[in-house]
């Protein structure tokens, strides 16, 4: 089976930085995606990790280590915006292609 | 604006009630997903098409039957549910089951059983 774990609720000030964690268990990991949601609508792509290190888009970065099962969402330049909770997901399972969503951080971005 | 389309927005059906939920999408992708979403929880996946044919099944009760006449359809046809069936119903779609291929979400069904 999958599990994994994240933060429930982070809060933040505009400007600043702000890094969610996601520990995994997995059998078969076929890479990590973040994903945002807000409230009321669609979970939205972010990123995606398969191979270990850093993933830089705009605000935006995702680190990966395999080994430890690890992974980071960090988002710089906070903005009232960013407000919404942030769902890291691991493909993997025994058909290797089962996308399961941690529980979500909710993130507050305070001005 | 979301490429995958759901519908209806949001449904209210009794326990006796036969409905259908509806998705669409018209990117080319070939793999096709529902997820169950309770409030303040992650996604629950349900079911996964791969080229149009069943992939995965979650152990999903029966009163759940998903279809996928196309691939670019996808419905869920919902028979004799129970309230705690209420939830946000969401289809997704992918390029491929490829490993790398991230989901696209419809922005869902909010479903209410009385």
């Amino acid at each position: 089976g999958q599990n994994i774990d994240q933060p429930t609720e982070m809060t933040a000030t505009e400007g600043a930085i702000v890094q969610i964690n996601c520990t995994y268990q997995t059998s078969g990991f076929n890479g990590l995606f973040w994903y945002q949601q807000h409230a009321g609508e669609a979970p939205t792509f972010l990123s995606y990790n398969v191979l270990d290190g850093l993933e830089e888009k705009g605000r935006f970065s995702s680190f990966l280590s395999r080994s430890k099962g690890y992974s980071y969402l960090l988002l710089k330049e906070l903005q009232m915006k960013d407000s919404a909770s942030y769902l890291c997901a691991v493909r993997g399972g025994a058909a290797g292609n089962k996308l399961t969503f941690g529980g979500g951080t909710r993130v507050l971005v305070k001005p | 604006d979301t490429e995958v389309t759901q519908t209806p927005k949001h449904l209210v059906m009794g326990m006796t009630n036969k409905k259908s939920l509806k998705c669409e999408q018209h990117m080319g992708h070939r793999a096709m997903y529902w997820y169950k979403q309770k409030a303040k929880k992650p996604p629950e996946l349900m079911f996964v098409y791969s080229y149009e044919k069943l992939s995965i099944n979650e152990s999903v009760p029966s009163r759940f039957s998903p279809e996928c006449p196309n691939s670019s359809l996808l419905n869920l046809h919902l028979h004799a549910l129970q309230p705690e069936d209420s939830a946000l119903y969401l289809c997704a779609s992918s390029r491929g089951p490829d490993y790398n291929s991230p989901l696209h979400f419809g922005n869902g069904t909010r479903l209410t059983v009385t």
